[in-house]
Formats: structure tokens, sequence, C-alpha cells
């Protein structure tokens, strides 16, 4: 097993510029969540899905979208990028909603400029 | 909202104790310890439901206060290797889909 996946590992975008992050998980999985984490700030919850075709906003969700189609894949949309969304981004799962691990991926740097 | 956690910071000689304190201000359903090295992903520890139980393996352990909605991470006779970010997680009784975390502490065990 892959476990969590993201790509890319480093991304540099210019203001106003969209792109995807991509979050997939071969655990089938039911729950998958995106957080950023910042200097001080520590892991903050972007937004978050129960299942396949299920999604809800966690802390900090303005300036993101997401969906998810299918069990595996939970991608997370920068709409129009902004410098304040110069972070790290995590993406976890794990097997459903409870007190149960978060799996989490390796990560991906994103830089505004 | 963000669990509270402290202290914020700690420094350590090998071998002596440390507890990282974790509140919140609603009702916990759950509490969970990660811990984080540099540049790399948050790692599980232990998870910890309502009901007062206590956890731990190895020398690392935790307790759960439900009346308090507070919980606390016990490091015994610290190792190098516990050097990192530990970061506590809580989900809320009614939304237990939800888990947040608090801002961290950071440990870091010398020589």
């Amino acid at each position: 097993n892959a476990g969590v996946t993201q790509t890319p590992k480093f991304q540099v975008l210019k203001t106003g510029q969209s792109m995807t992050l991509q979050c997939a998980q071969d655990m089938n999985h039911e729950y998958m969540s995106w957080y950023r984490q910042d200097p001080g700030m520590g892991l903050r919850l972007i937004h978050y899905s129960v299942g396949a075709g299920i999604t809800d906003q966690g802390e900090v969700p303005n300036g993101y979208n997401v969906s998810r189609s299918t069990t595996e894949d939970f991608p997370l949309r920068l709409l129009s990028a902004a410098p304040s969304q110069t972070s790290v981004y995590f993406c976890a799962s794990s097997p459903r909603t409870g007190a149960y691990e978060q799996y989490f991926g390796p990560g991906t740097r994103l830089t505004v400029t | 909202q963000q669990p509270v956690q402290s202290p914020q910071a700690v420094i350590l000689r090998e071998g002596e104790d440390a507890v990282i304190n974790c509140s919140s201000s609603k009702a916990l359903y759950s509490v969970h310890w990660y811990r984080q090295k540099h540049g790399e992903a948050p790692v599980f520890l232990m998870i910890l439901l309502k009901g007062g139980e206590q956890k731990g393996h190895d020398k690392i352990s935790a307790s759960f206060n439900e009346k308090k909605q507070q919980s606390s991470l016990y490091l015994t006779a610290s190792q190098l290797s516990y050097s990192g970010t530990y970061f506590c997680g809580t989900e809320n009784t009614g939304t237990a889909s939800k888990l947040t975390f608090g801002t961290g502490t950071r440990l870091q065990v010398t020589l």
C-alpha cells in the first residue's frame, strides 16, 4: 500500500493563479481531510469529507474548494491564489469518522508570490 | 475552535520527564496526540475517548479528564528521539467528524 500520497511536493504560484493539489489514498478510507500548517498556528482544518459525494467546511475554508467523486481521491482547489495561502498543506485519511488514527500524506509546500 | 496547548516549548535533558497539556472549551468526544519531526508529516501516537481513560506505550502515556475537558501527555525518561512538535487534536461531542488541532508544543531533548 502506498498510503496517502500528495502531489506536487513543491509548487510556486503567482497571485491570482489557480491550481489543484492532489491527494489519494489506497486504504479504502471513508474519511479524508485537508489541513494547512503555518508557523505558530498548528494544523488548521480546511475541508473534510466523510465519504464519496459528501464534503464539509473546516475552520479556514475561504479560497478553497473540494470535491469527493471517488473514495480514493480528494483534490483541493485554490481558486485564485493569494500570498496568504502560502503554507504547507497536508492531506489525511482515516477509516471512518470518530476516534480513528489519521494517516497523513507527506505534504505540499506552496508558495504564492 | 482550536484546543489550547501548554507549554508552547520545552527543553529537556535526556532522561528528564515532561508533561504537555491540552484543553478545550467544548465538550470532548476524543483527544488525539501526534508528533511531528521537522519537515515531516505528523505521526500518530494515541487516541483517548471520553471516560477518563489513560493510555500509554513505552514511556509515553496520556490521560483524559472529561469533566475538565483536558488531556495531558506524559513523556518519561525522555530520549533524543522524542524531540519534535507535539499536537493534540480534539473531536467535540456532536461533531465527531471534525478533528481540530492545537498550535503545538515544541519539545527539544538535549544530551
